[in-house]
């Protein structure tokens, strides 16, 4: 079975600030790893992902993620926010074996202040 | 280019009723997933079809089923309509199912409410 964890319900910053969204991940086999921002009343977005390689992904709108394998991590990061990057954020999982599907958190709310 | 378009974007149903969700892919997609996403939750994996069939299907009873058509485009169907089917729908297109790195591409949702 594979399952993500998103430990924060909300995460504020102010704006310029750097931001963390936190993530682990529990899978069977190597993992794929992605984040997806959703705005209201709208679907999710993809903004990077992790499949194999360099542990530091960067991904659209300046943000960017680091895998570290030993803690099961897939932190989110951006070095300075913008009021604009308030949104809805997600993590997800899928392995190459077995089931492909993705396996989502239960979401961040990123809420950056002016 | 259009990308994943769904269609009604809210829907109003009672308990009991049945319900058809629509969904067309983005442009050169041949892959569709539904995901159901609960208030204050994340997307949980429904199905995925590929080639017209099903070919991967989440923890979700036989009141969902599915179709995708030859142009690609897709429906959900949902039988005998709880209170907790109640969620935004969503619909999701990418192109091959085998792909271990496919982006996936979503459409806005629609939005049930099942009184």
């Amino acid at each position: 079975a594979q399952s993500v964890a998103q430990p924060e319900d909300q995460v504020n910053v102010a704006e310029g600030n750097p931001l963390t969204v936190k993530c682990t991940y529990s899978v069977s086999g190597n993992p794929y790893l992605f984040w997806y921002v959703q705005y209201p009343n709208r679907g999710l977005q993809f903004l990077l992902k992790y499949i194999t390689g360099d542990n530091l992904v960067k991904g659209s709108y300046g943000f960017e993620a680091e895998f570290n394998k030993s803690q099961t991590s897939f932190h989110l990061k951006k070095p300075s926010a913008l009021v604009s990057d308030s949104a809805l954020y997600f993590c997800a999982v899928r392995t190459d074996t077995g089931r492909r599907a993705l396996t989502f958190g239960s979401g961040t709310r990123l809420q950056v202040q002016p | 280019d259009a990308g994943v378009t769904q269609s009604p974007t809210h829907l109003i149903k009672t308990r009991g009723q049945q319900v058809t969700l629509r969904c067309s892919p983005k442009s050169g997609h041949d892959t569709v997933s539904w995901y159901q996403q609960a208030l204050g939750q994340g997307p949980q994996f429904i199905f995925q079809y590929y080639e017209e069939e099903e070919r991967q299907r989440g923890n979700f009873p036989d009141r969902f089923s599915g179709h995708q058509f030859p142009n690609y485009s897709s429906e959900l169907n949902v039988n005998a309509l709880l209170l907790g089917d109640s969620a935004l729908y969503l619909c999701a297109s990418s192109l091959g199912y085998r792909g271990a790195n496919e982006k996936l591409f979503f459409g806005s949702g629609t939005q049930l409410s099942v009184l």
